[in-house]
């Protein structure tokens, strides 16, 4: 069973920019979510989607948007790209519906942006 | 809300030894789940072990295992005889039950197994 898919795997961009970045969940996985992760602010939940509907959202500011497809592939974009915007950005994808809080993120292996 | 409290940045442990990484949690709703993920230098998350806060016994996962004192709001994982494999960063995290799939992370431990 393939695992959680994350293109590209790095990318550098230079300030004022925007970047799209992709995640293919696991085959049946319905709910995708994204998180940033930076060494001074550690993981950080960005927002969440279930069948193409944006669930639940992080406190990051407007810049950050995504989408989900009908087939559950979904992407993030980041307009106007900061220097504080690079980090490593995780995808995990879960099986689980709301109220359901066992089973684990099943994450990918990342897209590190680098905005110079 | 939410928040997740790993007082250790980094650790060291012998080879074949055991080792615990501390985790604190904070939260007033009844209903959470505890998590720990395994992240090595290649930068993915991988998932170690689930305790889930109705949960009567401690969780167990091969050598891993989770020291749950609900009372005191700690989830301690413990590594029994460890294997230079183990050396990464390991993330304590926590879901509550309407949260959907919102996960809060702590900091990290960052463990070193030495040969």
């Amino acid at each position: 069973k393939a695992g959680v898919t994350q293109t590209p795997r790095y990318l550098i961009k230079t300030r004022g920019q925007q970047v799209t970045l992709s995640c293919s969940p696991i085959s049946g996985h319905r709910s995708v979510s994204w998180y940033q992760q930076t060494p001074g602010q550690g993981l950080q939940f960005l927002f969440e989607y279930f069948s193409e509907t944006q669930r639940n959202k992080g406190n990051f500011p407007g810049r950050f948007s995504g989408r989900q497809f009908s087939n559950s592939r979904s992407e993030m974009n980041v307009s106007t790209l900061e220097l504080g915007d690079s980090a490593l950005y995780l995808c995990a994808s879960s099986p689980t519906d709301r109220g359901v809080i066992a089973g684990e993120l099943f994450f990918g292996e990342g897209s590190r942006l680098t905005v110079l | 809300a939410q928040k997740i409290t790993q007082t250790q940045p980094g650790m060291f442990v012998q080879e074949k030894e055991a080792v615990t990484l501390d985790c604190t949690y904070d939260t007033s709703d009844p209903s959470y789940g505890l998590f720990w993920y395994k992240q090595p230098s290649s930068g993915e998350m991988i998932f170690l072990i689930y305790q889930g806060s109705y949960d009567q016994q401690n969780a167990t996962e091969g050598r891993y295992s989770l020291n749950f004192q609900k009372a005191r709001k700690s989830a301690n994982l413990v590594i029994s005889a460890s294997q230079l494999g183990d050396s990464a960063m390991y993330f304590c995290a926590m879901r509550l039950s309407g949260g959907y799939q919102k996960v809060t992370f702590g900091t990290g431990t960052k463990l070193q197994v030495i040969p």
